[in-house]
């Protein structure tokens, strides 16, 4: 069975500093997996996915994930954090093509401080 | 904007009731997915459907049940509610099953 751990139900960090959240994941298969952002009383958008492919993928908005399958992770990462990135992020796992149902992570709210 | 629509946006209702959640997906999009979203629970998959049929099940109540019609859009009925099934409700599609999965700006039900 597939799932999702984000380490940090919370982050808080300055404005223009590193971000760095944190996605462990598990499949029985090579999972496909992605990032979704979701702003308050909005729905999921998504951030970037890894499909097999290279493993550091570049997504919108600066963010960009490393797959390490040795590590079983799936880090999010932005070099230089803007007041617009403050939301709820979430890591999600899915199996492909016959168990395409998405699992996601608990989130992770990150907050910008000025 | 994802392209998926939702409606109602808001909904709400007292325990006993039925109502009926729709989704439009994308243009093109084949599958379509509900997800609820609660405090208690998280993001959690309920159902999917492609070109019509039933492909999965997840988490899903004996109470609640859905459909996708030939037009492709999809209705996510919810019957004899409790105060539990206050949540938000997503719909998601995508071209096929595989791949990025693109959601609705949601539906929230409020049971009272």
């Amino acid at each position: 069975a597939q799932s999702v751990t984000q380490l940090g139900s919370h982050v808080s960090v300055s404005e223009g500093a590193l971000v760095l959240l944190r996605c462990n994941y598990s499949s029985s298969v090579p999972p496909y997996l992605f990032w979704y952002v979701q702003y308050p009383n909005q729905g999921l958008q998504l951030l970037l996915k890894y499909t097999s492919a290279a493993t550091l993928v570049k997504g919108i908005n600066g963010f960009e994930a490393e797959f390490k399958k040795s590590e079983t992770s799936f880090h999010l990462t932005k070099p230089s954090a803007h007041m617009s990135d403050a939301a709820e992020y979430f890591c999600a796992v899915s199996e492909g093509f016959g168990n395409e149902k998405l699992t996601f992570g608990t989130g992770t709210r990150l907050t910008i401080i000025p | 904007d994802s392209g998926v629509t939702q409606t109602p946006k808001h909904l709400i209702t007292a325990t006993g009731q039925r109502v009926t959640l729709r989704c439009s997906p994308r243009s093109g999009d084949l599958s379509v997915y509900w997800y609820q979203q609660s405090l208690d629970q998280g993001l959690q998959f309920l159902i999917q459907y492609y070109n019509g049929e039933e492909r999965a099940k997840g988490n899903i109540l004996e109470r609640f049940s859905a459909q996708q019609f030939p037009d492709l859009h999809s209705e996510l009925n919810l019957s004899s509610l409790e105060l539990g099934d206050s949540a938000l409700y997503f719909c998601a599609s995508s071209v096929k099953g595989v791949g990025e999965q693109y959601f609705g700006p949601g539906t929230r039900l409020t049971v009272t």
